[in-house]
C-alpha cells in the first residue's frame, strides 16, 4: 500500500506569491493533518481535517487555509507569502479518534524568497 | 497546553553504544508517538506507545503514563541511526486531536 504522499516536494515562491500545497492519505484514512517544521524545531499543528470539515486549527494567520476533497485528499494554501514561510509542510493521515496513529508523508520543503 | 520535553538536545555515540532518550510531558496524554526524522526530512513511526513497553530489533520504548514521561533506548547503535528523533503526544479537543512535538533529540553516531 502506498504511504503518505505531497506534491511538490520542493518549491521555489517569491515575496507576496500564493502556494498550493498537495496531500493524498493513506487509503481507509479518512483524518489528514498539516504541520510546519522549521529548520531546528518540532512539527507546529497548523489544520485537521476530517470527513471535509475543518476539525482543528493551530496558531496560524488567516493566509494559511486548506480543504479536503470527497476522496480524503487535501490542499493546503498559503496567501501572501513571507520570507518566514520558508520551512518544511509535512501532512499526516489517521484513522479518526483519540487512539490512533498518524503516519507524514516525506513533506515539501518550501523556499520564499 | 500540553508541554513535551526532549533530552538531551544533542547526542554524539560511537558506533556500537547504548543510548536512552527521554520525553517529558506536562499533562495525561492518550497517545505519543516516537519518531525518526532522516536527513530528508521524512518522519519514520518508530514507536505508537501511550503505555507499556515495546520493541523492535535493536530499538525498544518505554511510557509511563502515569508519570508523565517516555523513554526510547538504542542499543548497539549504527551510522544509520543518525538524526533527529521526536517525541509527540496527542492534545485531544473536539472531536480530533492534533500531535504536539517536542523539539527533538539529534543524534550523531560516528564509525
Amino acid at each position: 500500500d502506498a504511504g503518505v504522499t505531497q506534491s511538490p516536494t520542493h518549491l521555489i515562491k517569491t515575496r507576496g506569491q500564493h502556494v498550493t500545497l498537495r496531500c493524498s492519505p493513506i487509503s481507509g484514512h479518512k483524518s489528514v493533518s498539516w504541520y510546519q517544521q522549521v529548520l531546528g524545531q518540532g512539527p507546529q499543528f497548523i489544520f485537521q481535517y476530517y470527513e471535509k470539515e475543518e476539525r482543528g486549527r493551530g496558531n496560524f494567520p488567516d493566509r494559511f487555509s486548506a480543504r479536503q476533497f470527497p476522496n480524503y485528499s487535501s490542499e493546503l494554501n498559503v496567501n501572501a507569502l513571507l520570507l518566514g514561510d520558508s520551512a518544511l509542510y509535512l501532512c499526516a493521515s489517521s484513522l479518526p479518534g483519540k487512539n490512533t496513529e498518524a503516519f507524514f508523508g516525506q513533506g515539501t520543503r518550501l523556499t520564499v524568497v | 497546553g500540553i508541554q513535551v520535553e526532549q533530552s538531551p538536545p544533542d547526542l554524539i555515540l560511537q558506533e556500537g553504544a547504548n543510548s536512552t532518550l527521554r520525553c517529558n510531558f506536562s499533562d495525561s496524554v492518550n497517545n505519543l508517538q516516537w519518531f525518526h526524522q532522516n536527513p530528508w526530512g521524512q518522519l519514520i513511526n518508530l514507536f505508537y506507545i501511550p503505555s507499556g513497553t515495546k520493541q523492535n530489533g535493536r530499538l525498544s520504548a518505554t511510557t509511563v503514563a502515569t508519570e508523565r514521561y517516555s523513554l526510547l533506548y538504542i542499543s548497539s547503535s549504527q551510522t544509520t541511526d543518525s538524526g533527529v528523533y521526536f517525541c509527540a503526544v496527542l492534545n485531544y479537543g473536539g472531536s480530533q486531536g492534533n500531535l504536539i512535538f517536542g523539539k527533538g533529540t539529534k543524534l550523531s553516531v560516528k564509525p
